[in-house]
């Protein structure tokens, strides 16, 4: 699967768009791009994973780049409650592989009142 | 409640002693997975159910670690002998596996967190 890069820590002022930025340089054609978060002592929770097009649901937008080289999560009106750590995961397949997902150490994003 | 749920969530022990930890998946998931984190890193993968076959483990499931899915239902983690490098949070996942062309959602528990003295 391929690596990725996120930055360590970002800030978000309340109510405000987070804007947070992954890249994968390696990614293969039939690799897809997985965002998961951790909310401080619960377990990772899925949020949004794509392919090639632009994907959206009710907690963000998945953007990437036509060259799929790197992507950006989008959580259009942050709030305090989005602080967590976001990993951003490549993974070769779903549905009928294993599926284990290979965490970075992903982006701590701190929502600022 | 209907996640996965995980028991104990907190546990002390003694360098060398046994622990077991459980972990109880959404019913209808055929797949259960173990994970380990520890401080400031991610979550690694240890090891890896479909139903009640462990299909693969990590490099980092040493013998001292077992993993078992007895009926393909409920998880159990044995960690023995148990090493100061072993305090870490473990989490397990569940998903709805074998579809094809479907994606398999990972929800998580909330970890048990293991410090050993």
């Amino acid at each position: 699967d391929a690596k990725t890069t996120q930055p360590t820590s970002m800030d978000c002022a309340e109510g405000r768009a987070a804007n947070l930025p992954c890249n994968h340089s390696t990614i293969s054609g039939n690799e897809y791009v997985y965002w998961y978060r951790q909310i401080h002592s619960q377990g990772p929770q899925y949020i949004i994973h794509g392919l090639k097009n632009n994907e959206t649901n009710e907690m963000a937008s998945l953007i990437i780049t036509e060259d799929r080289k790197s992507s950006t999560l989008i959580l259009p009106h942050a709030t305090l409650r989005d602080t967590a750590v976001y990993y951003c995961i490549v993974r070769v397949s779903h549905g009928g592989s294993q599926g284990n997902l290979i965490f970075g150490k992903g982006t701590k994003l701190s929502v600022k009142p | 409640d209907t996640g996965v749920s995980q028991d104990p969530r907190h546990k002390i022990t003694k360098r060398g002693q046994n622990v077991t930890f459980r972990c109880d998946p959404i019913s209808e998931h055929n797949r259960l997975y173990w994970y380990r984190q520890t401080l400031g890193q991610g979550p690694e993968f240890l090891t890896y159910f479909q139903n009640e076959a462990q299909l693969e483990k990590s490099r980092l499931l040493s013998d001292r670690f077992s993993a078992e899915r007895p009926k393909g239902s409920f998880s159990t983690l044995e960690i023995q002998r148990t090493e100061q490098g072993d305090s870490a949070m473990y989490l397990c996942a569940s998903s709805l596996g074998g579809v094809a062309g479907g994606f398999n959602e990972q929800f998580f528990g909330p970890g048990t967190r293991l410090t050993v003295l």
